[in-house]
């Protein structure tokens, strides 16, 4: 069965500290997989997107690994903001239909504090 | 660009009662969709659009209906609303369908059956 899951499910950190949320999936076959932040009350929004022969992708202080071999996928997050209060949500996407169906997560919640 | 819009953005409905969410895109795009996020759970696939005049079942399709009533709009209907049907609608759209392709999702419709 296709599936994607997060841990952790919420997270708190202090401004300035790093974090790293990770993601497992089962997804397959495997075209690519998506990191979305989603802001309170508003719809997600792509940090980054990897395929299989990509390992890492960046965007500002949000990185992405991916190991295609173990099915599994970090973001990390350096010098937290406040800003980067959200649920984070992984993405994967199969080859197995015409529409290549998204899977996703349920997110992790996370709050920095000042 | 407004990128994609929805309306309402909240809404409050009686068991039995019908409805329409309306979304619009300003991109260009070919392919739509809507989405619900239910608390503790992935964002689920209702109904999508490929194109222009096609619609297509998701995974949770039933209790809706929908419309692609011109290349930017995208409407989703609830027929008899139940309170099952109590979630956050997202409306979507990418350039094509398929895995490769960004989906850029609108603000949400936060929808409470009573």
């Amino acid at each position: 069965k296709n599936q994607v899951e997060q841990s952790p499910q919420s997270l708190i950190i202090l401004e300035g500290k790093n974090c790293t949320l990770q993601c497992n999936y089962t997804v397959s076959p495997f075209s690519n997989l998506r990191w979305y932040k989603q802001d309170t009350g508003r719809g997600p929004v792509s940090l980054t997107i990897m395929t299989f022969s990509e390992n890492t992708k960046s965007n500002g202080r949000y990185t992405a690994t991916l190991d295609a071999d173990t099915k599994q996928s970090s973001l990390h997050i350096t010098a937290s903001q406040l800003s980067d209060s959200a649920s984070y949500i992984c993405v994967v996407s199969d080859r197995g239909s015409t529409l290549g169906r998204l899977y996703f997560g349920r997110g992790t919640q996370l709050t920095v504090w000042p | 660009n407004a990128g994609v819009t929805q309306t309402p953005k909240f809404q409050v409905l009686k068991t039995g009662q019908s409805m329409t969410l309306q979304c619009a895109q300003d991109m260009n795009h070919n392919s739509m969709y809507w989405y619900r996020q239910d608390p503790g759970m992935g964002l689920r696939l209702i109904y999508y659009s490929a194109s222009e005049g096609t619609t297509d079942k998701g995974e949770v399709p039933n209790g809706y209906n929908v419309s692609r009533l011109n290349k930017r709009e995208f409407s989703l209907r609830l027929e008899s609303a139940a309170p099952s049907q109590t979630s956050v609608y997202f409306c979507a759209s990418s350039a094509i369908a398929g895995a490769d392709y960004e989906q850029y999702f609108g603000p949400g419709t936060r929808l409470t059956v009573t």
